[in-house]
């Protein structure tokens, strides 16, 4: 069955610091994908990234840059020089190929960037 | 392009009054559509998917229910809410099996 798990509850840092979120999946499938949301307080849940199993190329985008490691089962979120506006709770999420069309989310990572 | 409309944005219901929330997507034909639920402070947990017209897979076997009456239209309901519904409900649609899901706005739902 397939799982997804953010063991970092919340998370504080300083401005301008770096902070890195994990995300740890469990599948049986070889074929897969992987997302990252953000809920900022509003409450919307805002798109990141998605990532299939066969392309473990880290992924840079401005500030904000993924570590996808199949060997590790891992898929980390790592925000360089955090900003304020970064604070909110982020998700991890895994599709399986061969469970149709069923997403299930991580627990979330609640990040909180301190002036 | 494509919208989604999830409504009533805020509720408040008492204990045993049933619940309809519901979630209409426009700009696309034969979404896979998703309820979520969030309790405070919590995880998203899956509660139904749809892939079509009448096709629901369930995650909660609780006081929870979902139909699909129109392709792309999702209703979340239940007959007898419990003081463990409250909570903030979210449908999202994608296409296919492989994209992002794209999220309402969602749905406050208190229970007292």
């Amino acid at each position: 069955a397939q799982k997804v798990t953010q063991a970092q509850t919340e998370i504080s840092v300083v401005e301008k610091e770096d902070v890195t979120l994990d995300c740890v999946y469990e599948t049986r499938d070889t074929t897969y994908y992987l997302f990252w949301y953000k809920q900022p307080p509003s409450g919307e849940l805002v798109f990141l990234i998605r990532r299939n199993s066969f392309d473990e190329q880290n992924e840079i985008s401005g500030r904000y840059s993924w570590n996808f490691q199949k060997s590790t089962s891992s898929f980390n979120f790592t925000i360089t020089a955090s900003q304020v506006v970064d604070s909110a709770v982020y998700f991890c999420a895994l599709s399986e190929y061969s469970s149709a069309s069923k997403i299930i989310f991580g627990s979330g990572t609640r990040l909180s960037i301190r002036p | 392009s494509q919208t989604i409309h999830q409504w009533p944005a805020t509720l408040v219901q008492p204990v045993g009054s049933p619940l309809s929330l519901e979630c209409t997507v426009e700009g696309t034909s034969n979404p896979n559509l998703y309820w979520y639920r969030q309790a405070a402070g919590r995880g998203l947990q899956l509660l139904f998917y749809s892939v079509g017209i009448g096709q629901i897979s369930s995650e909660v076997p609780q006081n929870l229910s979902a139909s699909r009456p129109q392709d792309r239209q999702f209703i979340l309901s239940s007959k007898k809410l419990l003081l463990s519904d409250s909570g903030f409900y979210l449908c999202a649609w994608r296409t296919g099996y492989t994209g992002e899901l794209f999220f309402g706005e969602g749905s406050r739902l208190t229970v007292l």
